[in-house]
C-alpha cells in the first residue's frame, strides 16, 4: 500500500525566506506526483505536475523535485510572502491497467509573517 | 472553461436523509473521482470512473453510491446520511494519459446532524 508522508506538519516561516517542504512516498512506482496547494474553506490548485521520468519542474518562485529511486520529492518556495500562506499536499499517483490511484500525504500548514 | 463544478457549496443533513453531491467537469477528462477530507486522516478515495459506465470503489465506499451515465456528470449518492459522513467531499478529474494531473472542484462541506 502506498504511503505518502508530509515533512513537517506545519512551518512558520518570517516574509523573504526561502523554504524547502519534504513529501515521500513508500512505493516508487509511481506515474508522476503533483503538488497542491489549499487556501483554508477552499478547493485544491494544482501547483506543478512532475513525471516519473523528470528530475525537477519550475514555476515562477515555485521549484518542485523527484528522486523516484529514493521514494523523496521537495517542493522550493523561494523569496517566501504572506500570499504563499496555506496548506501544501502532495500526490502520488500510481496505476494497474485502466486503474489508477492518487494518494495524498496529509500536508504542510506554511505560515509567512508579515 | 469552468473545470470542475460542485455543487451544493454546503449542506446539513438529519442522520437518515439521503442526498445527491453533484459533479460536473467541462474538458472532457475520462478519470473521475470522488474524496472527503477530514481532520487528520487528509483525503481519501470513495469512488472513482474510468470512463461513462464503469464505475469502482476506494478506500471508503461504505455509505456511498455513484452512477457515471455521460463522461461529464459524476453524481455521489449518499443513501442514508449518517454523523460519521460529516466531512467536506472534492470531486476531481483528469485526462485519460497517465502523464496528466488532475483538477478539482471547489469542494462541498456537508454536516450530518
Amino acid at each position: 500500500k502506498q504511503e505518502v508522508t508530509q515533512i513537517p506538519a506545519a512551518l512558520s516561516v518570517p516574509e523573504g525566506e526561502n523554504l524547502v517542504l519534504n513529501c515521500s512516498f513508500t512505493d516508487s512506482a509511481i506515474y508522476n506526483l503533483q503538488w497542491f496547494r489549499q487556501d483554508p474553506g477552499k478547493g485544491l490548485t494544482s501547483l506543478l505536475l512532475i513525471q516519473s521520468s523528470q528530475r525537477e519542474q519550475t514555476s515562477g518562485r515555485l521549484n518542485a523535485s523527484l528522486d523516484k529511486s529514493s521514494g523523496r520529492s521537495t517542493l522550493y518556495i523561494a523569496a517566501s510572502q504572506p500570499g504563499d500562506s496555506a496548506t501544501y499536499l502532495c500526490a502520488v499517483l500510481r496505476g494497474w491497467g485502466s486503474n489508477y490511484k492518487l494518494t495524498f500525504g496529509k500536508g504542510t500548514l506554511l505560515t509567512v509573517n508579515p | 472553461n469552468a473545470g470542475v463544478t460542485q455543487t451544493p457549496k454546503f449542506q446539513v443533513l438529519k442522520t437518515g436523509q439521503s442526498m445527491t453531491l453533484q459533479c460536473a467537469q467541462d474538458m472532457n477528462h475520462e478519470y473521475m473521482s470522488w474524496y472527503r477530507q477530514d481532520p487528520g486522516m487528509g483525503l481519501r478515495l470513495i469512488h472513482y470512473s474510468v470512463g461513462a459506465g464503469i464505475t469502482d470503489q476506494g478506500e471508503v465506499p461504505n455509505g456511498y453510491n455513484v452512477s457515471r451515465s455521460t463522461t461529464e456528470d459524476f453524481p455521489l449518492r449518499l443513501l442514508s446520511a449518517a454523523p460519521s459522513q460529516t466531512s467536506v467531499y472534492f470531486c476531481a478529474s483528469r485526462q485519460g494519459n497517465r502523464g496528466y494531473g488532475y483538477t478539482f472542484g471547489s469542494g462541498t462541506r456537508l454536516t450530518v446532524v
